[in-house]
């Protein structure tokens, strides 16, 4: 597709559950963000990837929280142990080059995860 | 804390009219500044940029202006439509924070027909 894809669009699950959320950037971009969205507030930083490694983590609030890009594309974000406070919408972004004018960064329509 | 705070929730202007979205931030450090607009269940969307080396950036109908001194920026949208309509977020990033970005809260725009 043309823009950054997120899958699935919502996601209810059980507290204690793990979860997965992935997002697929567009093609070709090396930088990868994920943002999370909780009600009423801006999207707070998780992690930033270039390429295959996590250039920036410092934003994952605890290790309940992991994410991927193995092959320096599509990235999952891991979510175990989860808790009602965990309920956001994930945001993912991409952008052809990262480093800190991303103002190219596309971000995807996010993912819903509602824990109950 | 938050370092990027946007205090009004919500604004409505008629069609035509001029908007005027505040934004103000605590970090001496940042020195980037962004701008995203975002419609219901989509992504946020890049609208305008500004560099502190700047007081003001220009595209269209979209004006940014960075007061350094009193760290606050605005945005300025003329003649508003009602497509404008929107929930727009202030970013920010600096040479601490790297690649990341730190969004306010978000301002909702009603632009009235």
């Amino acid at each position: 597709g043309a823009g950054v894809s997120q899958t699935p669009s919502n996601k209810v699950t059980e507290k204690g559950k793990y979860v997965e959320l992935r997002c697929d950037p567009i093609s070709g971009h090396t930088a990868l963000y994920w943002y999370r969205q909780s009600l009423g507030q801006g999207p707070e930083f998780l992690i930033y990837f270039q390429g295959t490694g996590a250039a920036d983590d410092s934003g994952l609030p605890n290790d309940r929280f992991f994410a991927v890009r193995p092959e320096g594309s599509v990235s999952t974000l891991k979510i175990q142990r989860t808790e009602r406070g965990d309920s956001a919408v994930y945001l993912c972004a991409s952008s052809p080059t990262g480093g800190r004018y991303h103002t190219e960064a596309f971000f995807g329509q996010g993912t819903r995860l509602t824990v109950v | 804390d938050q370092q990027v705070k946007q205090n009004s929730p919500s604004l409505s202007v008629q069609e035509g009219r001029i908007s005027i979205l505040n934004c103000d931030y605590t970090n001496s450090m940042f020195d980037y500044f962004l701008w995203y607009k975002k419609y219901p269940a989509e992504g946020p969307t890049f609208l305008i940029s500004i560099s502190s080396i700047k007081d003001k950036n220009e595209d269209g109908r979209f004006t940014v202006f960075l007061n350094k001194s009193a760290k606050h920026l605005s945005l300025h949208i003329v003649p508003s439509q009602p497509g404008d309509s929107a929930v727009y977020f202030c970013a920010a990033s600096g040479s601490t924070s790297g690649s990341r970005l730190t969004f306010g809260e978000g301002t909702q725009l009603t632009v009235n027909p």
